[in-house]
Protein backbone atom coordinates (compact mmCIF):
# COMPACT_ATOMS: atom_id res chain seq x y z
CA UNK A 1 0.00 0.00 0.00
CA UNK A 2 1.19 3.50 -0.64
CA UNK A 3 2.02 5.98 1.87
CA UNK A 4 3.20 9.24 2.48
CA UNK A 5 3.53 11.10 5.61
CA UNK A 6 4.82 14.62 6.04
CA UNK A 7 6.33 15.65 9.38
CA UNK A 8 8.58 18.87 10.36
CA UNK A 9 5.93 21.37 10.69
CA UNK A 10 5.36 23.86 13.40
CA UNK A 11 5.79 27.55 13.96
CA UNK A 12 8.67 29.65 12.69
CA UNK A 13 8.99 33.51 12.96
CA UNK A 14 9.41 35.46 9.37
CA UNK A 15 12.79 35.19 7.84
CA UNK A 16 13.76 32.01 9.88
CA UNK A 17 13.80 28.28 8.18
CA UNK A 18 12.03 24.76 8.23
CA UNK A 19 12.67 21.40 6.81
CA UNK A 20 9.94 19.44 5.60
CA UNK A 21 10.35 15.86 5.46
CA UNK A 22 7.34 13.01 3.78
CA UNK A 23 8.73 9.47 4.04
CA UNK A 24 7.26 7.31 1.80
CA UNK A 25 6.22 3.53 1.73
CA UNK A 26 4.96 1.51 -0.53
CA UNK A 27 7.06 2.53 -3.74
CA UNK A 28 9.88 4.04 -4.60
CA UNK A 29 10.24 7.57 -4.74
CA UNK A 30 13.03 7.48 -7.39
CA UNK A 31 10.70 6.58 -9.56
CA UNK A 32 7.96 8.95 -9.52
CA UNK A 33 7.61 12.25 -9.94
CA UNK A 34 6.95 13.89 -6.67
CA UNK A 35 5.75 17.07 -5.56
CA UNK A 36 4.69 19.48 -2.51
CA UNK A 37 1.51 21.34 -2.33
CA UNK A 38 0.67 23.83 -0.10
CA UNK A 39 -2.79 25.16 1.03
CA UNK A 40 -2.97 28.20 3.03
CA UNK A 41 -6.12 28.18 5.74
CA UNK A 42 -9.36 28.71 4.15
CA UNK A 43 -7.67 29.03 0.54
CA UNK A 44 -7.15 26.78 -2.24
CA UNK A 45 -4.65 24.31 -3.21
CA UNK A 46 -1.17 25.58 -3.97
CA UNK A 47 1.44 23.59 -6.47
CA UNK A 48 4.79 24.70 -4.95
CA UNK A 49 7.51 22.46 -6.45
CA UNK A 50 8.32 18.97 -8.03
CA UNK A 51 11.29 16.58 -8.85
CA UNK A 52 11.63 14.66 -11.80
CA UNK A 53 10.97 10.89 -11.41
CA UNK A 54 13.91 9.25 -13.09
CA UNK A 55 16.20 12.53 -13.76
CA UNK A 56 17.35 15.60 -11.59
CA UNK A 57 15.49 18.03 -12.72
CA UNK A 58 13.47 20.08 -10.29
CA UNK A 59 11.13 22.64 -10.59
CA UNK A 60 9.15 25.79 -8.52
CA UNK A 61 6.45 28.25 -8.17
CA UNK A 62 7.27 31.78 -8.69
CA UNK A 63 6.34 32.26 -5.59
CA UNK A 64 9.14 30.07 -3.57
CA UNK A 65 11.49 30.06 -6.40
CA UNK A 66 15.35 31.07 -4.68
CA UNK A 67 13.56 30.17 -0.67
CA UNK A 68 12.43 26.65 -1.29
CA UNK A 69 14.60 23.90 -2.40
CA UNK A 70 13.14 20.47 -2.93
CA UNK A 71 15.49 17.28 -2.41
CA UNK A 72 15.16 13.07 -1.98
CA UNK A 73 17.02 10.69 -0.15
CA UNK A 74 16.46 7.48 -1.77
CA UNK A 75 18.37 5.70 1.08
CA UNK A 76 15.45 6.34 3.35
CA UNK A 77 12.57 7.13 0.88
CA UNK A 78 11.86 10.02 1.75
CA UNK A 79 11.35 13.51 -0.07
CA UNK A 80 12.15 16.96 1.53
CA UNK A 81 11.38 20.89 1.66
CA UNK A 82 14.00 23.15 2.51
CA UNK A 83 12.33 26.19 3.40
CA UNK A 84 14.03 29.79 3.84
CA UNK A 85 12.84 33.24 4.33
CA UNK A 86 9.77 32.41 4.99
CA UNK A 87 6.93 34.86 4.88
CA UNK A 88 3.62 35.27 6.55
CA UNK A 89 1.79 34.31 3.57
CA UNK A 90 3.95 30.67 3.24
CA UNK A 91 1.36 29.54 6.18
CA UNK A 92 -0.17 26.95 5.01
CA UNK A 93 -1.20 23.06 5.45
CA UNK A 94 1.66 21.26 3.19
CA UNK A 95 0.99 18.48 0.83
CA UNK A 96 3.35 16.25 -0.34
CA UNK A 97 1.95 13.74 -3.62
CA UNK A 98 2.90 11.12 -5.64
CA UNK A 99 2.32 11.89 -9.48
CA UNK A 100 0.51 8.57 -11.13
CA UNK A 101 3.36 8.18 -13.95
CA UNK A 102 5.25 9.94 -16.09
CA UNK A 103 3.00 9.03 -18.65
CA UNK A 104 -0.38 9.86 -16.67
CA UNK A 105 -1.36 13.08 -15.26
CA UNK A 106 -2.23 13.92 -11.83
CA UNK A 107 -1.38 12.49 -7.66
CA UNK A 108 -2.69 9.99 -6.82
CA UNK A 109 -1.63 9.88 -3.66
CA UNK A 110 -1.06 12.42 -0.77
CA UNK A 111 -0.08 12.44 2.39
CA UNK A 112 -2.16 14.25 5.68
CA UNK A 113 -0.18 17.72 5.65
CA UNK A 114 1.88 19.06 7.95
CA UNK A 115 0.81 22.71 8.82
CA UNK A 116 3.41 25.62 8.67
CA UNK A 117 2.63 28.88 10.70
CA UNK A 118 5.04 31.83 10.14
CA UNK A 119 4.45 34.54 12.66
CA UNK A 120 6.29 36.60 15.70
CA UNK B 1 2.30 30.07 -16.60
CA UNK B 2 -0.64 29.00 -17.53
CA UNK B 3 -3.84 29.75 -15.09
CA UNK B 4 -6.99 27.79 -14.59
CA UNK B 5 -10.08 29.74 -13.54
CA UNK B 6 -12.81 27.67 -12.54
CA UNK B 7 -16.95 28.64 -11.83
CA UNK B 8 -18.58 28.81 -10.09
CA UNK B 9 -16.50 29.24 -6.99
CA UNK B 10 -19.63 27.67 -4.96
CA UNK B 11 -22.82 26.62 -5.68
CA UNK B 12 -26.01 24.91 -3.68
CA UNK B 13 -27.64 21.80 -4.52
CA UNK B 14 -29.89 19.07 -3.65
CA UNK B 15 -29.12 14.94 -3.22
CA UNK B 16 -30.05 13.95 -6.50
CA UNK B 17 -29.88 16.71 -8.79
CA UNK B 18 -27.00 17.36 -11.90
CA UNK B 19 -23.80 19.41 -11.09
CA UNK B 20 -21.67 20.80 -13.59
CA UNK B 21 -18.65 22.50 -12.89
CA UNK B 22 -16.25 24.35 -15.25
CA UNK B 23 -12.41 25.14 -15.54
CA UNK B 24 -11.09 27.45 -18.12
CA UNK B 25 -7.29 27.01 -19.11
CA UNK B 26 -5.70 30.34 -20.21
CA UNK B 27 -3.59 28.86 -22.78
CA UNK B 28 -4.67 25.55 -24.34
CA UNK B 29 -3.22 22.22 -22.45
CA UNK B 30 -5.21 19.58 -24.76
CA UNK B 31 -6.28 17.16 -22.36
CA UNK B 32 -3.32 17.49 -19.28
CA UNK B 33 -6.29 18.52 -16.95
CA UNK B 34 -7.49 16.37 -13.17
CA UNK B 35 -9.76 16.93 -11.32
CA UNK B 36 -9.93 16.42 -7.32
CA UNK B 37 -12.36 16.17 -4.60
CA UNK B 38 -11.39 17.55 -1.51
CA UNK B 39 -13.53 17.29 2.13
CA UNK B 40 -13.04 19.70 4.81
CA UNK B 41 -9.75 18.68 6.96
CA UNK B 42 -8.51 16.28 4.58
CA UNK B 43 -6.26 15.51 1.45
CA UNK B 44 -7.28 15.82 -1.75
CA UNK B 45 -8.81 12.44 -3.75
CA UNK B 46 -8.07 12.03 -7.38
CA UNK B 47 -11.23 11.82 -9.84
CA UNK B 48 -10.28 12.47 -13.19
CA UNK B 49 -6.94 12.17 -15.35
CA UNK B 50 -7.09 13.32 -18.84
CA UNK B 51 -9.49 15.42 -18.65
CA UNK B 52 -12.52 12.49 -19.20
CA UNK B 53 -10.47 9.21 -17.72
CA UNK B 54 -11.77 8.02 -14.55
CA UNK B 55 -9.50 7.08 -11.75
CA UNK B 56 -10.28 3.17 -10.24
CA UNK B 57 -12.45 3.12 -7.53
CA UNK B 58 -14.41 6.10 -8.11
CA UNK B 59 -17.83 6.53 -8.62
CA UNK B 60 -19.41 6.78 -12.87
CA UNK B 61 -21.59 9.62 -11.18
CA UNK B 62 -18.73 11.43 -11.87
CA UNK B 63 -17.99 12.17 -15.48
CA UNK B 64 -14.94 14.67 -17.24
CA UNK B 65 -15.13 16.49 -20.60
CA UNK B 66 -13.29 18.34 -22.83
CA UNK B 67 -9.88 19.80 -24.31
CA UNK B 68 -7.90 22.94 -25.10
CA UNK B 69 -9.19 25.55 -22.87
CA UNK B 70 -12.43 24.37 -21.46
CA UNK B 71 -13.25 21.56 -19.42
CA UNK B 72 -16.41 20.77 -17.47
CA UNK B 73 -16.63 18.14 -14.20
CA UNK B 74 -20.18 16.92 -13.78
CA UNK B 75 -21.52 15.07 -10.62
CA UNK B 76 -25.23 13.42 -11.96
CA UNK B 77 -27.23 12.81 -9.05
CA UNK B 78 -25.42 14.24 -6.46
CA UNK B 79 -24.78 11.99 -3.30
CA UNK B 80 -24.55 13.14 0.44
CA UNK B 81 -21.00 11.90 0.73
CA UNK B 82 -20.57 14.78 -2.77
CA UNK B 83 -20.52 17.46 -0.89
CA UNK B 84 -17.26 18.69 -0.87
CA UNK B 85 -14.80 21.12 -2.94
CA UNK B 86 -13.36 20.14 -6.43
CA UNK B 87 -10.22 21.44 -7.99
CA UNK B 88 -8.94 21.31 -11.52
CA UNK B 89 -5.10 20.94 -11.97
CA UNK B 90 -3.19 21.15 -15.05
CA UNK B 91 -0.12 18.93 -16.32
CA UNK B 92 1.00 20.69 -19.83
CA UNK B 93 3.92 22.24 -17.88
CA UNK B 94 5.54 23.86 -15.30
CA UNK B 95 3.92 25.15 -12.57
CA UNK B 96 1.52 23.00 -12.08
CA UNK B 97 -1.42 25.41 -11.18
CA UNK B 98 -4.72 24.35 -9.29
CA UNK B 99 -8.13 26.00 -10.31
CA UNK B 100 -9.49 28.27 -7.41
CA UNK B 101 -11.94 25.48 -6.14
CA UNK B 102 -15.72 24.96 -6.32
CA UNK B 103 -17.28 24.22 -3.40
CA UNK B 104 -20.69 22.30 -3.43
CA UNK B 105 -23.13 22.64 -0.22
CA UNK B 106 -25.91 21.25 0.64
CA UNK B 107 -29.52 23.52 -0.43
Amino acid sequence: EVQLSESGGGLVQPGGSLRLSCAASGFAISSYAMSWVRQAPGKGLEWVSAIGGSGPGTYYADSVRGRFTISRDTSNNTLYLHMNSLRAEDTAVYYCAKRVSVLRSGFDSWGQGTLVTVSS
Amino acid sequence: AIQLTQSPSSLSASVGDRVTITCRASHDISTTLVWYQQKSGKAPKFLIYDASSLESGVPSRFSGSGSGTDFTLTITSLQPEDFATYFCQHFYDYPLTFGGGTKVQIK
